[in-house]
């Protein structure tokens, strides 16, 4: 149980188009997703908190109309990056729990912007 | 908010040898204290964890321990194999009432046959 799954699990842009990357959780409810993005051996950066039927929240520092996210359903959330430039070109990994209980990974977009 | 650090950053070990991984936080009030693995290119994984209100959970080769006083928690995998190489981290929850994690800096864990 508890399986999340990402899509693309791989994307590749040209500078100035906009990338969406999908977030679902297969077996349960999610009431909160989160959005990560990390780079090469660092730790994950969290960039937003999303709430099934209400706004995101994001972290200090985070762009909300660079990174756009919408947590339509309790299985899905997704990240759109707009007008994409090299410097958005990482790793982009969501989670998804349900009310107190345990956080479970995606298995990560691998996002590199021409 | 939240501190979490994490030690060492990397360790190496011979097969069948134990790694132990340690981390410090800084919010008494912090109740929850998972541990994940995250192998390269995958996201990570939930390996295990634990509540404040114990101070030991194993699971097979896996535990971790909790001290509350010293605000301390620490991985242990014993009978390590080469399937244990990867980047693990620890977190803690970030305070203020919400559902969110604050994460250490990583450990690249490295099994040597």
């Amino acid at each position: 149980g508890a399986v999340v799954s990402q899509h693309p699990s791989w994307v590749i842009c040209k500078s100035g188009t906009s990338v969406k990357i999908e977030c679902r959780s297969l077996d349960f409810q999610a009431t909160t997703m989160f959005w990560y993005r990390q780079f090469p051996k660092q730790s994950l950066m969290l960039m937003a908190t999303s709430n099934e039927g209400s706004k995101a929240t994001y972290e200090q520092g985070v762009e909300k109309d660079k990174f756009l996210i919408n947590h339509a359903s309790l299985t899905l959330s997704t990240l759109t990056v707009t007008s994409a430039h090299p410097e958005d070109s990482s790793f982009y990994i969501c989670s998804a729990k349900s009310a107190g209980a345990k956080e479970f990974f995606g298995p990560g977009t691998r996002l590199t912007v021409l | 908010g939240e501190n979490v650090e994490q030690h060492p950053s990397t360790l190496s070990v011979q097969e069948g040898d134990s790694a132990v991984i340690k981390c410090t936080y800084s919010d008494s009030a912090s109740n929850y204290f998972p541990w994940y693995k995250q192998e390269l290119g995958k996201g990570p994984q939930l390996i295990i964890d634990i509540r404040s209100n114990v101070g030991e959970k194993k699971d097979q080769r896996i535990a971790v321990t909790l001290n509350k006083t010293a605000k301390h928690f620490s991985l242990h995998i014993t009978e390590t194999q080469p399937e244990d190489s990867a980047v693990y981290f620890c977190a803690a929850p970030s305070g203020g009432g919400g559902n969110k994690l604050t994460f250490g800096t990583g450990t690249q864990l490295k099994v040597e046959l």
